[in-house]
């Protein structure tokens, strides 16, 4: 099956800086990653997500890219703000597999 | 806007107590999904259904069962609550086809006693 990993498993980064964060997947058939962001008591919220026919896509200030050769993709995070510090999930196709989660701390 | 609601936020059960995890989504969703939340485990997938009394098991499926009699509602069953079933519970939904955004709820915290 499907195995996702992410590290670090914590992040910090000062406010307005950029925060990068990598996950990794086995299954060179999967075609859909999907980043979540998980605010305090609160559930799992997409964020952005990308397939696997695009390289990279962008919403403001997060952006996602794919590397299907090296299986790989990332969240990138520009300009940082206090309210970025939540737990990030990425997951990877089909019966989505969930990597273990980062969480991201800016500090203001 | 997709909502999942889950019956309760926080539950207290006893050992070798019957326990129901209720969870509705509004969206005409044909999969619905349960997961554990555990600090340094991430989500982990307990069961999920793709179709109204269909059901398939999930990674970590040992000691739960699960019901889908409507399409709105999946529920998820502890036939005897263990302490090792202390964790965050995730209901999830998403449309016809797996690997579609899938919507979370809140969870709901269980502590078994």
């Amino acid at each position: 099956g499907e195995n996702v990993e992410q590290h670090p498993s914590t992040l910090s980064v000062q406010e307005g800086d950029s925060a990068v964060i990598k996950c990794t997947y086995s299954d060179s058939a999967s075609n859909y990653f999907p980043w979540y962001k998980q605010e305090l008591g609160k559930g799992p919220q997409l964020i952005i997500d990308i397939r696997s026919n695009v390289g990279e896509k962008k919403d403001q200030r997060i952006a996602v890219t794919l590397n299907k050769t090296a299986k790989h993709f990332s969240l990138h995070i520009t300009e940082t703000q206090p309210e970025d510090s939540a737990v990030y999930f990425c997951a990877a196709s089909c019966k989505l597999t969930f990597g273990k989660g980062i969480t991201l701390s800016v500090r203001p | 806007d997709v909502k999942v609601t889950q019956s309760s936020r926080y539950l207290v059960k006893r050992t070798g107590e019957k326990v129901f995890l209720e969870c509705v989504q509004d969206m005409d969703h044909e999969n619905m999904f349960w997961y554990r939340q555990d600090p340094g485990l991430g989500l982990r997938l307990i069961y999920f259904s793709y179709d109204v009394k269909m059901k398939e098991k999930g990674d970590i499926p040992e000691g739960y069962s699960v019901s889908r009699e409507k399409k709105e509602r999946f529920s998820l069953i502890l036939e005897s609550a263990s302490t090792n079933q202390t964790s965050m519970y995730l209901c999830a939904s998403s449309r016809s086809t797996l690997g579609e955004t899938q919507y979370f709820g809140p969870g709901t915290r269980l502590l078994v006693l």
